[in-house]
């Protein structure tokens, strides 16, 4: 399939262990985060989203904590599947400039091992 | 629904060449945008709409041209292509959602661009 990115960080996990994806975000100002999953030769698709005002949102099998503090964003995967290999991006966005300020990390490449 | 579409999957150009990348959503989206995709970067903004008949410059817009005639179609136009525009492109459409503010954005599968 098509490589999304050639010198992307790399995550290698055991699978069936817990992976954390980590994100420095760039302005303090940013106020809406998304993690997005990227699978090889495909458009991202959404993960699980967090506003400013909270520090933590749980979805299935994913939790995103946000540090504002320190401008740190962290994606975990409870019990990492194959099919959770993939290439994972933050996003991060003024919700107050609708849809015009969207500014992605450059990703990290997540490898499942069996 | 079948979401966002684009076409074609591929392309290859000459330099100097034009084509016109096409995108399409069917969720009656008011936000519609087109990102580039190179290796070890993410993705960028070239350019975005709010709504039929406006559209505006994003992080990279040199090179291509955009319109909105209708809330369903936002094609990018690449007027003279060159080896620089060689990239993977990807449009989106979103929508804010009533009594939760969320904007998630929803991708097409890509158009792969080569420019010789």
């Amino acid at each position: 399939g098509e490589s999304v990115g050639l010198h992307l960080p790399t995550l290698s996990v055991q699978e069936g262990d817990n992976s954390i994806i980590n994100c420095a975000y760039s302005n303090s100002a940013s106020d809406y985060f998304i993690w997005y999953k990227q699978e090889s030769g495909k458009g991202p698709q959404f993960i699980i989203d967090i506003r400013s005002n909270m520090d933590k949102r749980q979805g299935q099998r994913v939790t995103v904590l946000l540090n504002k503090t320190v401008k740190h964003l962290s994606l975990q995967i409870a019990a990492t599947q194959p099919g959770d290999s993939a290439v994972y991006f933050c996003a991060e966005n003024l919700l107050r400039n609708y849809g015009q300020n969207f500014v992605f990390g450059p990703g990290t490449r997540l490898s499942v091992l069996p | 629904n079948a979401g966002v579409t684009q076409t074609p999957k591929f392309q290859v150009l000459k330099t100097g060449q034009s084509m016109t990348l096409q995108c399409a959503q069917d969720m009656n989206h008011e936000y519609m945008s087109w990102y580039r995709q190179d290796p070890g970067m993410g993705l960028r903004l070239i350019h975005y709409s709010v709504g039929a008949g406006i559209t505006d410059q994003g992080e990279v817009p040199n090179g291509y041209n955009v319109s909105r005639s209708t809330t369903e179609d936002f094609p990018l136009r690449l007027l003279s292509a060159a080896p620089s525009q060689t990239s993977v492109y990807f449009c989106a459409s979103s929508q804010r959602e009533d009594g939760e503010i969320r904007e998630t954005q929803y991708f097409g599968p890509g158009t792969r661009l080569l420019v010789l």
